[in-house]
């Protein structure tokens, strides 16, 4: 059964470096017909794509978003992750890790975690 | 890239059905679409793909009372026999060139 789980730090300060990881059980990131992605959603707010991620490397971004995020991901480990730089409060958001079938949306979910940009 | 319209918010009384609208963009008729329940505090979960030809594709465990249909740009989710743990934001989302939207989201309210 696949499990998605979001780890990483709850707060960060403004302006520094923001990372998350998704740790994968129950299927493979190398497998093909899935891509990996990030979801974040400020309080009170709707949810915005960030990313996804592709066996074969590629990754996409949102536009409003690409030149402050970087998502990788490390097969050996089999979790894949997420860099923000230079947040600001307004990155304070519950973020999800999430697993799609292409070509299609996403189909699965991981349980979130709320970071918090404050000093 | 396409943009998705939802409602704010719909409200149906226990036990009786309600109908949500995701309206696509124009020049995006033809798009697909998912649909997600984030009950209160909780990840989202999928429900179904949704095609515009109406057909659709619940995920493991989606309840029968959930159903979805299509009308040119328009992409519904119906509720059937309302239930308390209904009452969630229900999101649509679609892609294009293997980048994502998701809608402004409907808060539905269960009477």
């Amino acid at each position: 059964q696949l499990q998605l789980r979001e780890s990483g730090p709850g707060l960060v300060k403004p302006l520094e470096t923001l990372s998350l990881t998704c740790i994968v059980s129950g299927d493979s990131i190398s497998n093909s017909n899935y891509y990996w992605g990030w979801v974040r959603q400020p309080p009170g707010k709707r949810l915005e794509w960030i990313g996804s991620i592709y066996a074969s490397g590629s990754v996409f971004y949102n536009p409003s978003l690409q030149s402050r995020v970087t998502i990788s991901g490390d097969t050996s480990k089999n979790h894949f992750s997420l860099t923000v730089i230079s947040v600001t409060a307004a990155d304070t958001a519950v973020f999800f890790c999430a697993r799609g079938v292409k070509p299609h949306g996403i189909q699965n979910w991981g349980q979130g975690t709320l970071v918090i940009v404050s000093s | 890239q396409p943009v998705l319209t939802q409602s704010s918010s719909a409200s149906a009384s226990l036990g009786s059905s309600v109908k949500l609208t995701c309206t696509l963009s124009s020049g995006h008729r033809s798009y697909i679409i998912a649909w997600h329940q984030q009950q209160p505090g909780k990840a989202p979960r999928y429900l179904m793909k949704l095609e515009g030809s109406g057909n659709f594709n619940k995920g493991s465990g989606v309840p029968d009372r959930f159903s979805g249909s299509s009308s040119g740009a328009d992409r519904y989710l119906t509720i059937s026999n309302l239930q308390s743990e209904d009452e969630a934001d229900y999101y649509c989302e679609t892609w294009d060139s293997n980048t994502h939207v998701f809608g402004t989201g409907t808060k539905v309210t269960v009477l």
